[in-house]
């Protein structure tokens, strides 16, 4: 079984729809994180979690919101999908790894959003 | 925001010649870290670098973390048909602390037979 999952795989939904993204994790880590993927310029973060209810905005988190009510979940929602939204979105997980600061990151098979 | 350059953004090569992609950033890292993305998959981590000159092999995977620690390369010696995918490379800056990684563009590799 896959360490993290993410539902769904494939969502198409309509203009102003409200749209909840779901991450699960069974690796046992604190941390976690939400990322959009668009062609040509790779991952760029929304929202982080270190801990249950500790959330943290990306570098792109306007017009998304996350909740994270257990260590394993933590969830995006679109409260309002616009077209400019549809891209892959990842979700990842860490821990911390001894190294210093390092925290290396795992990430989930991705969702396809379209937003017609 | 902290930016990563990415380069090349795509290769065309024959199988079993080697490749090399390379990230530079205008301020140091003290992480690195090399992705790379099946289609229809998440990023998976192919090797992780701690320190400055660490050079690191992962099979046919190599990659170093440069002495400035502003750059870093991947090396994939003698490529083969299932190394196609996008690479990505991902580092953390000190001034950004350890709460996020800041990603490069992407390298496109495709393989001709």
């Amino acid at each position: 079984d896959a360490d993290v999952t993410q539902t769904p795989r494939n969502r198409i939904t309509k203009t102003g729809k409200r749209i909840m993204l779901e991450c699960s994790q069974t690796k046992g880590h604190d941390r976690m994180y939400w990322y959009r993927q668009d062609p040509g310029l790779g991952l760029r973060l929304i929202y982080y979690s270190f801990d249950v209810k500790d959330i943290n905005k990306g570098e792109i988190s306007d017009g998304y919101s996350v909740s994270r009510q257990a260590q394993a979940k933590f969830s995006l929602s679109l409260e309002s999908a616009i077209p400019n939204q549809t891209a892959l979105y990842f979700c990842a997980t860490s821990d911390l790894t001894g190294q210093g600061d390092a925290d290396t990151q795992y990430f989930g098979p991705g969702t396809r959003l379209t937003v017609l | 925001g902290q930016q990563l350059n990415q380069s090349p953004q795509s290769m065309f090569i024959q199988e079993g010649e080697d490749v090399s992609m390379n990230c530079t950033s205008s301020s140091i890292f003290n992480t690195w870290l090399w992705y790379k993305q099946d289609p229809g998959e998440g990023p998976v981590l192919l090797i992780a670098l701690y320190k400055a000159g660490e050079l690191t092999s992962n099979g046919r995977l190599t990659a170093q973390f440069g002495i400035t620690r502003k750059d870093s390369f991947l090396n994939i010696s003698a490529s083969i048909p299932s190394d196609v995918g996008i690479y990505f490379c991902a580092g953390r800056s000190p001034i950004q602390g350890a709460q996020k990684l800041v990603f490069g563009q992407g390298t496109r590799l495709t393989i001709n037979p």
